[in-house]
């Protein structure tokens, strides 16, 4: 089983809304990752979890807060979001090793910000 | 910083036909290199990892290789289908050193597989 799953499948919030995204996995990876992609952009970097632990954060707002309950799940907390923040948010994850890390990804939440 | 640029931004081709995907990258001190592809609104397809001691990896009628020393990979897709129309990304890891795995992405390439 190499997949990753991700809910809601699309999310519509008011900037004043607080909402989660949820990701989870049950490849016994012990690394998860959210990125943020844009329309015809790559993916961007946000948060990486290594063994539950929160090893980087590339620069992102406060008002986006993760947290990895179990190796299993990692959440996004959402609160005070800006029309900008309007995107499709991926969850991924890996082993830990350097030569067998390859990055799973989910389907994505595709977020409006309004 | 690793830096990742994928050429042609764009490609259009027949069916039937082989074609190439290219991908470099500025920094060579990786371990492997992944390469995805992505359906509109969809989320990332794993297609293959690459060790850096491998010169060549297959799956099915996908084909990637890496040369380390020139920062360069390519993907080779043959005898193209119109189910492979789709943006194709590699991205290779700004660092590897036991811990997770810190991927770049390239701007992708988006591939239209005419019938």
């Amino acid at each position: 089983d190499t997949e990753v799953t991700q809910t809601p499948k699309h999310l519509v919030m008011g900037m004043t809304n607080k909402k989660s995204l949820k990701c989870e996995q049950h490849m016994g990876h012990r690394a998860m990752y959210w990125y943020k992609q844009k329309a015809k952009k790559p993916p961007e970097l946000m948060f990486v979890y290594s063994y539950e632990k929160l090893s980087i954060n590339e620069s992102v707002p406060s008002r986006f807060s993760p947290e990895c309950p179990n190796s299993s799940l990692l959440n996004l907390h959402l609160h005070a979001l800006q029309p900008e923040d309007s995107a499709l948010y991926l969850c991924a994850s890996s082993q830990i090793r350097e030569l067998y890390n390859e990055q799973f990804f989910g389907p994505g939440t595709r977020l409006t910000v309004l | 910083k690793q830096e990742v640029t994928q050429i042609p931004a764009a490609l259009s081709v027949p069916e039937g036909e082989n074609l190439v995907l290219n991908c470099s990258f500025t920094d060579s001190a990786i371990y492997n290199l992944q390469w995805f592809r992505q359906d509109p609104g969809k989320g990332l397809t794993s297609l293959l990892l690459i060790q850096s001691s491998q010169r060549e990896q297959t799956s099915g009628r996908l084909n990637a290789s890496l040369d380390k020393s020139s920062g360069r990979s390519t993907l080779y897709i043959a005898a193209s289908q119109p189910g492979d129309s789709a943006t194709y990304l590699c991205a290779a890891p700004s660092f590897s050193s036991g811990s997770a795995r810190q991927l770049t992405f390239g701007s992708g390439t988006q591939l239209t597989v005419l019938p």
